[in-house]
């Protein structure tokens, strides 16, 4: 059964970049079709579509963020990894990775979330 | 402001049934046949109930049910339970260069 789990700094320092990894366990990030997608949910708020990337490196990103995000996969870890760039307080959110197959339209598995907060 | 449309709260009595409906644009909802739906209990991840509109993956029970008219999308729940209490998304697919958009969410109590 493939799972997703999210790693990274909880605190990041206002106008720094925000890093955080997603490693993908029980399965292969490069078999099937799929997209791996990052999302984020600020509290008490809804969610947020931030980007996807394909095994083959292939991105798309929210255009609301396109200019500072940075989505990379690494297949031989079977990981993909997030950056988001001069981050301000209202990047203070919830952050998950979810699985997207193309066959099914839905971000079918989703990993716990980690919450970072961004600090002034 | 979300892209699609969810009205903030619905409620309903053990037993009973309530839908919640997800309105979007022919860009969206209407264009596509990729809508999906997510329930999501306090500091959990969301869990995918419903996709591809009406479809339930693996486990999901069938009082959950899911249509589509035109750019507006519905999620009911039937013979509510008091673990179906919890906040509810929409998704749709929005095209390539989009990819997806959310509605804002519904929370869903269960009197």
């Amino acid at each position: 059964q493939v799972q997703l789990q999210e790693s990274g700094p909880g605190l990041v320092e206002a106008s720094q970049t925000l890093s955080l990894t997603c490693t993908v366990s029980g399965g292969s990030i490069s078999s099937g079709s799929y997209y791996w997608n990052w999302i984020r949910q600020p509290a008490g708020s809804g969610l947020e579509w931030i980007g996807r990337i394909s095994a083959s490196g292939s991105t798309n990103y929210n255009a609301s963020l396109k200019s500072r995000v940075t989505i990379s996969v690494d297949t031989s870890k079977n990981q993909f990894s997030l950056k988001l760039s001069f981050v301000n307080a209202a990047d203070t959110a919830v952050y998950y990775c979810a699985r997207w197959p193309t066959m099914r339209g839905a971000f079918d598995i989703w990993g716990q979330g980690t919450m970072v907060t961004v600090s002034s | 402001q979300s892209a699609l449309t969810q009205p903030p709260s619905a409620s309903g009595s053990p037993g009973q049934s309530v839908t919640i409906s997800c309105t979007g644009t022919s860009s969206d909802v209407g264009g596509y046949n990729y809508v999906s739906w997510y329930q999501q209990h306090p500091g959990k991840a969301p869990k995918l109930m419903i996709y591809e509109v009406s479809e339930r993956p693996s486990g999901v029970p069938d009082r959950f049910s899911g249509s589509k008219s035109g750019n507006t999308a519905s999620l009911t729940v039937s013979g509510l339970q008091a673990e179906d209490e919890a906040d509810y998304y929409c998704t749709s697919y929005a095209g390539s260069s989009n990819f997806v958009v959310f509605g804002g969410g519904t929370k869903l109590t269960v009197l």
